[in-house]
């Protein structure tokens, strides 16, 4: 697609399951940014990845919140043992040359 | 660390007015700074994007200043109107083109018919 697409747009779990978050960059775009946004505040940075790998996780909160991109392309957001206070919007963003591309963002609601 | 505020957190104004958002950054060391517009329960749109060694960017009726020395930048909006409401972010990077943004935490902009 032309954008970058975010799957599931809504996600209601209960506290304790898990989760996953998927993000589909803008073809050929190398760098991918996860963000996490409560609401009536700016982006979080969670993680970015350039390639395969993770360059920089230094924003992910803690040790149940991990995330892949194994092939280049498709990332996947994993919170493990999901907490009332991981409820929010968590956008993802793909760049080429600098300039990020948002997509609409998984609204999770941690029951 | 790099922190962003923006000032007004919100801001209400009658249409056609011409307004000016403000962004300010503790590190003067960025890379690019980037404004973003985000409408409710949507993601960010890409408005403009100033690199370090520009002084400002111009689309539309949108033009964005970039003061690096001060920490500062403006996002001017000409004529406003209904459509112009929305939540403005703006964004900076530090060091490389693949670094992280780090983001203020926006201004609401209400524009009254």
């Amino acid at each position: 697609g032309a954008g970058v697409s975010q799957t599931p747009s809504n996600k209601v779990t209960e506290k304790g399951k898990y989760v996953e978050l998927r993000c589909d960059p803008i073809s050929g775009h190398t760098a991918l940014y996860w963000y996490r946004q409560s609401l009536g505040q700016g982006p979080e940075f969670l993680i970015y990845f350039q390639g395969t790998g993770a360059a920089d996780d230094s924003g992910l909160p803690n040790d149940r919140f991990f995330a892949v991109r194994p092939e280049g392309s498709v990332s996947t957001l994993k919170i493990q043992r999901t907490e009332r206070g991981d409820s929010a919007v968590y956008l993802c963003a793909s760049s080429l040359s600098g300039e990020l591309f948002f997509g609409e963002g998984s609204r999770l609601t941690v029951l | 660390k790099q922190e962003v505020t923006q000032i007004p957190a919100a801001l209400s104004v009658p249409e056609g007015e011409n307004l000016v958002l403000n962004c300010s950054f503790t590190d003067s060391a960025i890379y690019n700074l980037q404004w973003f517009r985000q409408d409710p329960g949507k993601g960010l749109t890409s408005l403009l994007l100033i690199q370090s060694s520009q002084r400002e960017q111009t689309s539309g009726r949108l033009n964005a200043s970039l003061d690096k020395s001060s920490g500062r930048s403006t996002l001017y909006i000409a004529a406003s109107q209904p459509g112009d409401s929305a939540t403005y972010l703006c964004a900076v990077r530090l060091g490389g083109a693949g670094n992280m943004l780090t983001f203020g935490g926006g201004t609401r902009l209400m524009v009254k018919p």
